[in-house]
């Protein structure tokens, strides 16, 4: 099926763990995005990538590391986990600037 | 900076019956694009509707249909024939063109009720 997927759907982890969250989209679109979507359901963009590019870097802390090893993967790293990083991560991807963007499943992370 | 307004936490509606959803935005810009998604309690953010501001045409999508208003900067959101399939989080979003960023309000929960 042609998707927008992220691995894993849950991840239950303690303060000060490093995780990863991989995002991967088989649609061809150039451009891949990273949203946290806080307890008040709110969504807000984090990161995006075009072409392997960095082109968006909202006001994140730097614990959170985008990798982008071709255009169709975009992985999440964050370190140091910190109770407040605990919300629903979602990748997307769209093909130009205006396009719809698509999102995957969502990553719920919880942090303890 | 570009915002986003859903000023209804939650609407609910009867099943078959029509419910629309306010959103407002504020921008200076003249080309931008606007969007409604839908979140299910799966957590799914699917696309419902998407409108480009030069177009006058409303856009729709079989019983989803904009009321777009570009002098007003309000883009509503109708729900025909509401169906119980239909409650979630409907999230209302811009985008400027040229920018990759969307920008989202804070969300409507519709409840359908039987």
């Amino acid at each position: 099926d042609t998707a927008v997927s992220q691995t894993p759907k849950y991840l239950v982890t303690q303060m000060g763990n490093d995780k990863s969250i991989k995002c991967e989209q088989n649609l061809g679109h150039d451009t891949m995005y990273w949203y946290k979507q806080d307890s008040k359901k709110f969504l807000k963009i984090m990161f995006s990538y075009n072409n392997k590019e960095l082109i968006i870097n909202e006001t994140v802390p730097n614990r959170f590391s985008p990798k982008s090893p071709d255009k169709a993967h975009l992985n999440l790293h964050i370190n140091s986990l910190e109770l407040g990083d605990s919300a629903v991560y979602f990748c997307a991807s769209s093909h130009l600037a205006g396009g719809a963007q698509y999102f995957g499943p969502g990553t719920r992370l919880t942090v303890t | 900076a570009q915002t986003v307004t859903q000023s209804q936490p939650e609407m609910s509606v009867q099943e078959a019956e029509t419910v629309t959803l306010s959103c407002t935005y504020d921008t200076s810009e003249s080309d931008y694009y606007l969007f409604w998604y839908k979140q299910p309690p799966s957590r799914q953010m699917i696309l419902v509707i998407r409108q480009e501001a030069y177009k006058q045409q409303n856009a729709t999508e079989n019983r989803f249909s904009v009321n777009f208003q570009k002098a007003a900067k309000s883009f509503s959101l109708k729900i025909s024939d509401s169906q119980l399939g239909d409650a979630a989080m409907y999230f209302c979003a811009y985008t400027q063109g040229g920018s990759e960023k969307l920008v989202f309000g804070k969300g409507t929960k519709l409840t359908v009720n039987p």
